[in-house]
């Protein structure tokens, strides 16, 4: 009930290509949903946020995608570059409580 | 604005002895949280605190772990005594809103 299940655990995709994470949940309670970038060394950044009154939101090469139905979301990076080589993490909650976090995706972008 | 603040950043000790970790999260910001980031995996929840307030310790491992935030604003966490399995980054994060938080860089703990 409380996990949010992530795949794939690693991809590597070439300069320009089109980089696919997706995460599952079972909380239906679940109201915001996020996805964190993380950089060796350093503590995971919020790169975009979703709630479940859209379905999709865009920011700049990176789409949410939210299917309330399937209780699933998806991040697309478009145009991926090396610089967005790093982990990604989505998470969700309700409001008040803490995040839980999927357990990550290794992204690769080869030049 | 000043992000959340960690020391140490890198800490190693021998198992069975006791450690402690500091942080001071961004100016404001109510909520605190240490979670724990095994190797290979996501952030897992140890702590909220809501002002110096527990909302949620309950995967904390308190036979070991304890949390505090006396005034509201830094929170120390401290393990004792350590076990091999609690080598990990251990992370501190803030929030004003919601959902929406600021990691520190995290301490990273290696157990000998």
């Amino acid at each position: 009930q409380q996990q949010v299940k992530q795949s794939p655990q690693s991809l590597i995709v070439q300069k320009g290509g089109i980089s696919i994470i997706n995460c599952a949940y079972e909380n239906t309670a679940f109201d915001y949903f996020p996805w964190y970038q993380q950089f060796p060394g350093k503590g995971p950044a919020l790169l975009i946020a979703i709630r479940p009154d859209v379905s999709e939101k865009k920011e700049g090469r990176f789409t949410i995608s939210f299917n309330k139905s399937a209780k699933q979301f998806s991040l697309h990076i478009m145009d991926s570059q090396p610089g967005d080589s790093a982990t990604y993490f989505c998470a969700a909650n309700q409001a008040g409580t803490a995040l839980i976090f999927g357990k990550g995706t290794t992204l690769s972008v080869s030049s | 604005e000043a992000g959340v603040a960690q020391s140490p950043r890198y800490k190693i000790i021998e198992k069975r002895q006791s450690v402690a970790f500091w942080c001071n999260p961004i100016s404001g910001h109510a909520t605190l949280y240490w979670y724990q980031q095994i190797l290979g995996q996501g952030p897992k929840l140890l702590i909220q605190f809501q002002n110096n307030g527990v909302v949620d310790d309950s995967q904390l491992p308190k036979d070991r772990f304890s949390a505090e935030r006396l005034k509201g604003v830094d929170s120390t966490l401290k393990i004792q005594p350590a076990k091999l399995e609690d080598s990990a980054v251990y992370l501190c994060a803030s929030s004003l809103k919601s959902g929406i938080l600021h990691f520190g860089d995290g301490t990273r703990l290696s157990i000998l």
